[in-house]
């Protein structure tokens, strides 16, 4: 079965630093990961998602993740971080029927 | 082209009543998925419909039913609920059985007291 692990339940950076969101994936097929966010008491948004294609993916709003195989990693990051990034991030993984599976979720805060 | 729509926005029951939830998927959307996402965690899939079919079936009991219309749209029931299933329960649209994408709604709140 799938599973997916962010590490760090919490993120905090300052407004124009990096932002490095990480994840790693677990799956018996090639994947199809996913990250998402979520705005305080709002359902999720998808930033960006892989497909097999590119391993580098450029998402909305800046962001883009980039799958490394050999780490089982699809790690989340955007140079410059705004004040309005501010959210939990989710990634997920879907095998082959479609049934995704979410991480835990990372909370980042943007300190001015 | 109106996204993903669930409704009521937010619901308050007491144990061991019955609840539905609703939601209306994306224009072109055939598959709905429902989720449940307890307070500080991530998404805990439920199950998926298609073509008004159960499709695939998360580790939820029986308590947890469905039903997909016709139109696509579908309703997530919760029997004999527990104070565990106060929760947002969120609602994805894809299309097809494929590995699409999925859209999400803005959920439902949910509370049992």
């Amino acid at each position: 079965a799938q599973s997916v692990t962010q590490l760090g339940s919490h993120v905090s950076v300052s407004e124009g630093a990096l932002v490095l969101l990480r994840c790693n994936y677990s799956s018996s097929v090639p994947p199809y990961l996913f990250w998402y966010v979520q705005y305080p008491n709002q359902g999720l948004q998808l930033l960006l998602k892989y497909t097999s294609a590119a391993t580098l993916v450029k998402g909305i709003n800046g962001f883009e993740a980039e799958f490394k195989k050999s780490e089982t990693s699809f790690h989340l990051t955007k140079p410059s971080a705004h004040m309005s990034d501010a959210a939990e991030y989710f990634c997920a993984v879907s095998d082959l029927r479609n049934d995704m599976r979410f991480g835990a979720g990372t909370r980042l805060t943007v300190k001015p | 082209d109106a996204g993903v729509t669930q409704s009521p926005t937010h619901l308050i029951k007491t144990r061991g009543q019955q609840v539905t939830l609703r939601c209306s998927p994306k224009s072109g959307h055939d598959t709905v998925s429902w989720y449940q996402q307890a307070l500080g965690q991530g998404p805990q899939f439920i199950f998926q419909y298609y073509e008004e079919e159960e499709r695939q079936r998360g580790n939820f009991p029986d308590r947890f039913s469905g039903h997909q219309f016709p139109n696509y749209s579908s309703e997530l029931n919760v029997n004999a609920l527990l104070l565990g299933d106060s929760a947002l329960y969120l609602c994805a649209s894809s299309r097809g059985q494929g590995r699409g994408e999925q859209y999400f709604g803005p959920g439902t709140r949910l509370t049992v007291t």
